[in-house]
């Protein structure tokens, strides 16, 4: 069973730019939750969409968004891109939503601002 | 406000040898505890997750517990491989919602020499 695929795993981008990142979840897998992960701060959670719907919304400003697709592959998306939105983007997958699922994590896509 | 803090921040130990993580938290409600491995560049992966009711719990060589009286856990290492230099990451799930449920910790760096 092929696990979690992110892509791009590396994007070089400057400020203002805009940019997407893919999520392919495990198959069968409904859930799809997105992190960013810096060194000071570690692993923050942005959102969690289930059955095309975001379900969940962590703190973070509106330039960061999010889709799910009918086949719960998921895509976000940061706009006008600033210094401080570089880190690594993990996705996590899991069968359902709720606080007992297990997740599957990612690579992760590392986003360099410019 | 919920917390995870992880103890140490970074060690050291030589191939062979056993060492300790901790992690304490003070997270409400409490629904399950999960400890994860992140290798350099990759994402997060899941060694074990202990409900409430669960002390102890193992993976392998990898050994984790739970006191949900202090609210503490720790992970013990037996036997370090050069395999287990990596980041260890403790989270917290709070029995309510999904992923915007989970607090991380802000992970342990370990480095195995040989």
């Amino acid at each position: 069973k092929a696990g979690v695929t992110q892509t791009p795993r590396y994007l070089i981008k400057t400020r203002g730019q805009q940019v997407t990142l893919s999520c392919s979840p495990i198959s069968g897998h409904r859930s799809v939750s997105w992190y960013q992960q810096t060194p000071g701060q570690g692993l923050q959670f942005l959102f969690e969409y289930f059955s095309e719907t975001q379900r969940n919304k962590g703190n973070f400003p509106g330039r960061f968004s999010g889709r799910q697709f009918s086949n719960s592959r998921s895509e976000m998306n940061v706009s006008t891109l600033e210094l401080g939105d570089s880190a690594l983007y993990l996705c996590a997958s899991s069968q359902m939503l709720g606080a007992g699922e297990k997740l599957f994590f990612g690579s992760g896509t590392q986003l360099s601002v410019l | 406000k919920n917390q995870v803090e992880q103890s140490p921040q970074s060690l050291i130990i030589l191939e062979g040898k056993n060492c300790t993580l901790q992690c304490n938290y003070t997270v409400s409600p409490f629904s399950n505890l999960r400890w994860y491995k992140q290798d350099t560049g990759r994402g997060p992966v899941s060694l074990t997750i202990m409900t409430f009711s669960e002390n102890t719990k193992s993976n392998g060589r990898y050994t984790a517990t739970l006191d949900a009286d202090t609210k503490q856990s720790s992970l013990h290492i037996t036997a370090s491989q050069l395999s287990d230099s990596a980041s260890y990451i403790c989270v917290v799930s709070a029995s309510r919602g999904g992923a915007d449920g989970l607090t991380f910790g802000k992970g342990t760096h370990l480095i195995i020499q040989p």
